[in-house]
């Protein structure tokens, strides 16, 4: 069974850091590009960042460029997503997922984890 | 960026009803077009990816079609699971974006 765990999320203060963790496990981690997508109370799914399988290349969304560093660890089936600088506008459930993207072996695949909360607020 | 754009962005429906959701991108996107399904306070689901290909094991009452800039998904024969919030997503390029969601209410 895959499952995608994430963790870390809480309540940080504004221009505070936070780093959530994913743990991936029923499925062969280090073969997909990882996502991280969030989405802010009441709004809809934003993309955030990929790291390709053996993290050589990254992408960001515009908002989070120079503020939030995706990496991972293949060797512990894990993804991170380190996040500095943090604002209200950061507010969201955090979902780790294999999304359906980057080449056409990894179109049909499309796994979500639970989720984590960050809040950022004094 | 490319902009995708849902419509409705929400839809009253009964069950037993077929239901269609369209989805348009700012340019063209080929059939790189993903759906999903949101249930209140759950991870999305997929559905469809490459804008007309079922995810396995979902339902074959959910159907996508489209290429380039016009998508629809289209659901048959509305069920109470059926209700929900959907979302197009494109991955045709960087950024990775998702429409503003269509919500699909009882009436």
């Amino acid at each position: 069974e895959v499952q995608l765990v994430e963790s870390g999320g809480g309540l940080v203060q504004p221009g505070g850091s936070l780093r959530l963790s994913c743990a991936a496990s029923g499925f062969t981690f280090s073969s997909y590009w990882m996502s991280w997508v969030r989405q802010a109370p009441g709004k809809g799914l934003e993309w955030v960042a990929n790291i390709k399988q053996d993290g050589s290349d990254k992408y960001y969304v515009d908002s989070v460029k120079g503020r939030f560093t995706i990496s991972r660890d293949n060797a512990k089936n894990s993804l991170f997503l380190q996040m500095n600088s943090l604002t209200g506008e950061d507010t969201a459930v955090y979902y780790c997922a294999v999304l359906p993207c980057c080449s056409p072996t990894q179109w049909g695949v499309a796994y979500w984890g639970q989720g984590t909360l960050v809040t950022v607020s004094s | 960026d490319i902009q995708m754009t849902q419509s409705p962005s929400s839809l009253s429906a009964s069950v037993g009803d077929r239901v269609t959701i369209t989805c348009r991108a700012s340019q063209g996107i080929s059939n790189h077009l993903a759906w999903f399904q949101q249930k209140p306070g759950k991870a999305p689901k997929s559905l469809i990816y490459a804008a007309s290909s079922l995810q396995s094991g979902v339902p074959s009452k959910f159907s996508g079609s489209g290429s380039g800039t016009d998508f629809t998904l289209t659901i048959s024969s509305l069920q109470p699971e059926d209700f929900a919030t959907y979302y197009c997503q494109q991955y045709n390029s960087y950024p990775i974006t998702f429409g503003q969601g269509t919500r699909l209410e009882i009436k």
